[in-house]
């Protein structure tokens, strides 16, 4: 049973415009929601995180939007570049550091 | 520089061998995990550790083995009952407590059977 459903599987959008990646979850003990940028042969990279008590969170130019209630919640990559190609995978964990659950990953490129 | 090491990059078995993974982290972090990534998979957790001298099983724990005898290592073994080993190995670590906090990661291990 997959705890996180990731999607698109992959992504291609034009320079300037905004990537969206959309995650859903099924456990209601989850309470943080990291996203991780990968780029080929390199490990994940922490890119922003967001808890439940917040619907929204910013920073620089990307946006976590959080849904609670529909247990979604989403990566907006705003005026996405080429060297935002990568992959991105949406996670999530319970209370006590448990180990992350992560989705199946996005693909996406960015052309010029 | 503080960060996990993973070695070696690429590792190529043999048919019925076991081999090593090494993970070390100098971040003074308490707890270690290793996930198996295949394409199109994600991520998926192999065994964990929280502390010293205990470790739990993942999701995929079957075919690998791992020690915790210090708080800076975190091997990881890939047995011959592995049958499908050809995978892109990674190792994170991250504090404990009650609130969850980042997990870092290595640059990966590239296992490929031949």
């Amino acid at each position: 049973q997959q705890q996180v459903k990731q999607s698109p599987q992959s992504l291609i959008v034009q320079k300037g415009g905004i990537s969206i990646i959309n995650c859903a979850y099924e456990n209601t003990a989850f309470d943080y929601f990291p996203w991780y940028q990968q780029f080929p042969g390199k490990g994940p990279a922490l890119l922003i995180a967001i808890r439940p008590d917040v619907s929204e969170k910013k920073e620089g130019r990307f946006t976590i939007s959080f849904n609670k209630s529909a247990k979604q919640f989403s990566l907006h990559i705003m005026d996405s570049q080429p060297g935002d190609s990568a992959t991105y995978f949406c996670a999530a964990s319970s209370p006590g550091n448990t180990p992350l659950v992560f989705g199946k990953g996005t693909r996406l490129s960015v052309i010029a | 520089d503080g960060g996990i090491t993973q070695s070696p990059k690429y590792l190529f078995r043999k048919e019925g061998q076991n081999v090593t993974l090494s993970c070390e982290q100098n971040l003074n972090h308490d707890a270690m995990y290793w996930y198996r990534q295949d394409p199109g998979q994600g991520l998926r957790l192999i065994y964990y550790s929280q502390i010293v001298n205990d470790f739990q099983k993942g999701d995929i724990a079957e075919g690998y083995s791992v020690s915790r005898e210090k708080k800076e290592s975190f091997p990881l073994t890939v047995t011959s009952a592995q049958k499908n080993p050809t995978a892109f190995y990674l190792c994170a670590s991250s504090f404990s407590g009650q609130t969850n906090t980042e997990a870092f990661f290595g640059q990966g291990t590239r296992l490929t059977v031949v």
